[in-house]
């Protein structure tokens, strides 16, 4: 079985500020990990995913990610948040190889003050 | 290219009525995904096709809810004598084979 677990439902930063969600996770076996991001009204779009290989991944509007096996963890940063990152973030596991269902953590809805 | 698309938007029924959401995935996308998003549950998984099949069912939450895939295409998503906890946004995913999916609009059901 696997689960994710999203440290904090409510994150709050100033703009330009560092962007932290945390992110961690059970697998029985090497997992998939995702960031997804909604914005209001809207379906989920992917930010970036770890499969194998490099373990700090990049991708869309500046976020990384870094997978850390030994802390079963898959954190989301962003080194300066902007107004439009606003939204509500999701982590989620999939198991490695195998069909797809993703298992989603509670989500991190992220304010950005400005 | 054309996304995930779903339809309708925003669906409103009463208690005990049938509804029937859809659900057109990109072209070409063999896998196909449905997924219920509410306040008290989060995200949970539904239902997978891999084709027209659907090798795992085990997230449909009663005999009340069942989905078909036809032509390795479009899906629809079934939900008989709706109650009010049914009210959710039901999120529809395709991906190619075990690849990234990648999410529709979703329908928000709301059961009166």
């Amino acid at each position: 079985a696997q689960s994710v677990t999203q440290l904090g439902s409510h994150v709050s930063v100033s703009e330009g500020a560092l962007v932290l969600l945390r992110c961690n996770y059970s697998s029985s076996v090497p997992p998939y990990l995702f960031w997804y991001v909604q914005y209001p009204n809207q379906g989920l779009q992917l930010l970036l995913k770890y499969t194998t290989g490099a373990t700090l991944v990049k991708g869309i509007n500046g976020f990384e990610a870094e997978f850390k096996k030994s802390e079963t963890s898959f954190h989301l940063t962003k080194p300066s948040a902007h107004m439009s990152d606003a939204a509500e973030y999701f982590c989620a596991v999939r198991r490695g190889t195998s069909y797809g269902k993703l298992t989603f953590g509670q989500g991190t809805i992220l304010t950005v003050h400005p | 290219g054309a996304g995930v698309s779903q339809s309708p938007s925003n669906k409103v029924t009463e208690k005990g009525k049938d509804v029937e959401l859809r659900c057109d995935p990109i072209s070409g996308h063999t896998a196909l995904y449905w997924y219920r998003q509410s306040l008290g549950q989060g995200l949970e998984f539904l239902i997978y096709f891999q084709g027209n099949s659907a090798p795992d069912k085990s997230g449909l939450p009663s005999d009340r809810f069942s989905a078909e895939r036809t032509g390795g295409s479009v899906s629809t998503l079934t939900i008989q004598r709706t109650q009010q906890e049914d009210s959710a946004v039901y999120l529809c995913a395709s991906s190619k084979a075990t690849d990234t999916q990648y999410f529709g609009p979703g329908t928000r059901l709301t059961v009166l």
